[in-house]
């Protein structure tokens, strides 16, 4: 199943609302993660099932959506999320979509 | 608390073959299984498939079925990725996680270059 994010990079200022989109070619039933990569490190599991915060993870993150959208909000954005961005699905084998890097304006 | 600790970064010839291990504490290593994921270097995330670790049964990704072996040495809480044959495009980072994604190794850089 492909996996489309978009847009592939994101700039935006501390406090912003920021919303980023992941397409899957087909139906995922909800079978999907939100994953944070910062340069250097693994991969940090954030939302999965597409709407169920990780434990330990601020609340500031929530996911959402439904079929073949799916959306990553970080209400207030801080200078510690700047990072890439990744989705995956786990509905049928499991893909990831290309990542969003989200930097600071 | 939980760790996967993966071994030290590798630099190797084409040809060559190369064993990575993961190291699992903090929880006991055969409720879950192991995955392994790729990241050439500026690149994504790319899925290279599983163990069972109660059965030792990997199950591998469609990209990753020729070369590429997934081995358990469970009496140590390990885990294992072997690489035969070493091609340039080998040269990445491969990462372990546990069955569930929410703990990570550290990640191993493999180069390959003559």
């Amino acid at each position: 199943i492909q996996m489309t994010q978009s847009p592939s990079l994101l700039s935006a200022s501390v406090g912003d609302r920021v919303t980023l989109s992941c397409k899957a070619g087909q139906n995922i039933n909800n079978y999907l993660a939100w994953y944070q990569q910062k340069l250097g490190e693994a991969p940090k599991l954030l939302i999965y099932n597409a709407n169920s915060l990780q434990t330990g993870i601020p609340s500031r993150f929530s996911g959402s959506g439904s079929g073949t959208d799916y959306t990553l909000t970080i209400s207030s954005l801080q200078p510690e999320d700047v990072a890439t961005y990744f989705c995956q699905q786990y509905n049928s084998w499991t893909t990831f979509g290309g990542g969003t890097k989200l930097e600071l304006k | 608390q939980i760790q996967l600790v993966q071994s030290g970064p590798e630099l190797k010839k084409p040809g060559e073959s190369l064993k990575i291990s993961c190291k699992a504490s903090g929880y006991t290593f055969t409720d879950y299984a192991m995955q392994w994921v790729k990241q050439a270097p500026g690149k994504g995330l790319q899925y290279m498939g599983w163990i069972n670790t109660q059965t030792g049964k990997p199950t591998y990704a469609d990209d990753f079925k020729e070369r590429f072996v997934f081995s358990l040495e469970t009496s140590a809480s390990t885990a294992y990725l072997q690489i035969n044959n070493l091609k340039n495009e080998d040269t990445a980072t491969y990462f372990c996680a546990r069955g569930s994604s929410d703990y990570w190794g550290q990640g191993v850089m493999v180069t390959v270059s003559s």
